[in-house]
């Protein structure tokens, strides 16, 4: 398995444009994630799935959008990309088995620069 | 809203060493998650608690569930020099287990 991966790994954007960040994963995982991580900061969720179809907001939703067509990929979608967009953003999945909060496995990161 | 406090923010020790670090929130949380994150890496799962009390240890790292719900604390023990990273306490938002927050993280720095 290749777990969770992230593309692209480095992308620097003008203030206006706009791109797709890219996750998949082939664990089955119903449930993935985006997260964005500040400088010297933990961990924000922006975006989650339960599954296809399915998505809901997380702490810091603004600025961004999410689709879930397939269990494999989590999309995540800047429209105007402003420089508060600056960050390295996380995809994860877990399998959400048992009822209780499960591991979650985190791609390698994507590191966004907005100029 | 739910905050997780983590303490100290950095920390500097010499190689052997033992270290402890803390989480805690204004809200009770029915799971406490510890990640550590390698520089240039995503999170890794070290430890996870489920019930109030609960001490579990992973090699030379031990984690307890505060009574209170509302702290947890990680301990590792003989600090080496792959043990350097963020440590981060983790939970489900509002209780509910599809929504995990994250603490700022403890920065942990091994001198040589």
């Amino acid at each position: 398995n290749a777990g969770v991966t992230q593309t692209p790994k480095f992308r620097i954007l003008k203030i206006g444009q706009s791109m797709t960040l890219q996750c998949a994963q082939d664990m089955n995982h119903n449930y993935m994630y985006w997260y964005r991580q500040d400088p010297g900061m933990g961990l924000k969720l922006i975006y989650y799935s339960v599954g296809a179809g399915i998505t809901d907001k997380g702490e810091v939703p603004n600025g961004y959008n999410v689709s879930r067509s397939t269990t494999e990929d989590f999309p995540l979608r800047l429209e105007l990309a402003a420089p508060s967009q600056t960050s390295v953003y996380f995809c994860a999945s877990s399998p959400r088995a048992g009822g209780v909060t499960d591991t979650q496995y985190f791609g390698p990161g994507t590191r966004l620069t907005v100029l | 809203g739910q905050q997780l406090n983590q303490s100290p923010q950095s920390m500097f020790i010499q190689e052997g060493e033992d270290v402890s670090m803390n989480c805690t929130s204004s809200s009770i949380f029915n799971t406490w998650l510890w990640y550590k994150q390698d520089p240039g890496e995503g999170p890794v799962l070290l430890i996870a608690l489920y019930k109030a009390g609960e001490l579990t240890s992973n090699g030379r790292l031990t984690a307890q569930f505060g009574i209170t719900r509302k702290d947890s604390f990680l301990n590792i023990s003989a600090s080496i020099p792959s043990d350097v990273g963020i440590y981060f306490c983790a939970g489900p938002l509002q209780n509910r287990d599809d929504k995990i927050i994250f603490g700022k993280g403890t920065r942990l720095h091994i001198l040589p």
